[in-house]
């Protein structure tokens, strides 16, 4: 089974700080997904990236899969208390197969 | 519509009793999936459905049976579920086009007792 490792898994910073979460195996993946979680909710899909070295912007939101496939990290810029929640990552194992990583619980303080 | 709705929301069930999930998607997905998460914990895929057909079982136990009686519809049934199964069931589904991206229910909140 791959395995995708989120860091940090906690993360408490003040609002307008940046932030980075990485995501990473030792495997390759199709394809990776980020989602953000509220409790009690399902998953919301933020984005998805299929292309070694691919960049995604969405707002302050920043979205990179590395060259190999088997990596990826959020770049959260000036981040804001709406920006609290847990976040997945997620890579795609064909066969319609999604790998989770443990997730990273974000606190973003006023 | 971009929705994959849920129902119900929140489930309290005893170990005897039969209950179903319901499932629902209007996006012309093909493919349909049933997700486990305990608390703290991320999703663990339970079934997958392609084209109404059961294409992934991931080991589990037979109390859990889902079923997929067309395109847009996936169903879970309960039956004799113990108290360690309580957890939030999250349905999800992708477009024919499979680049990895799911789309998630906001879940049942099952509770065994």
């Amino acid at each position: 089974t791959q395995l995708l490792e989120q860091s940090p898994q906690f993360l408490s910073i003040q609002e307008g700080e940046n932030l980075t979460v990485y995501c990473n195996s030792s495997s390759v993946f199709s394809s990776l997904q980020w989602y953000r979680q509220e409790p009690g909710e399902g998953p919301v899909l933020l984005v998805t990236v299929v292309t070694g070295g691919e960049v995604k912007k969405l707002k302050r939101l920043t979205f990179q899969f590395g060259d190999a496939r088997k990596d990826s990290s959020l770049h959260i810029t000036a981040a804001q208390p709406g920006d609290t929640g847990l976040y997945l990552c997620a890579g795609g194992q064909g066969a319609q197969k999604l790998v989770f990583g443990q997730g990273t619980r974000l606190t973003i303080n006023p | 519509d971009t929705e994959v709705t849920q129902t119900p929301k929140h489930l309290v069930m005893g170990m005897t009793n039969k209950k179903s999930l319901k499932c629902e998607q209007h996006m012309g997905h093909r493919a349909m999936y049933w997700y486990k998460q305990k608390a703290k914990k991320p999703p663990e895929l339970m079934f997958v459905y392609s084209y109404e057909k059961l294409s992934i079982n991931e080991s589990v136990p037979s109390r859990f049976s889902p079923e997929c009686p067309n395109s847009s519809l996936l169903n879970l049934h309960l039956h004799a579920l113990q108290p360690e199964d309580s957890a939030l069931y999250l349905c999800a589904s992708s477009p024919p086009i499979y680049r990895g991206a799911a789309f998630f229910g906001q879940g049942t909140r099952l509770t065994v007792v």
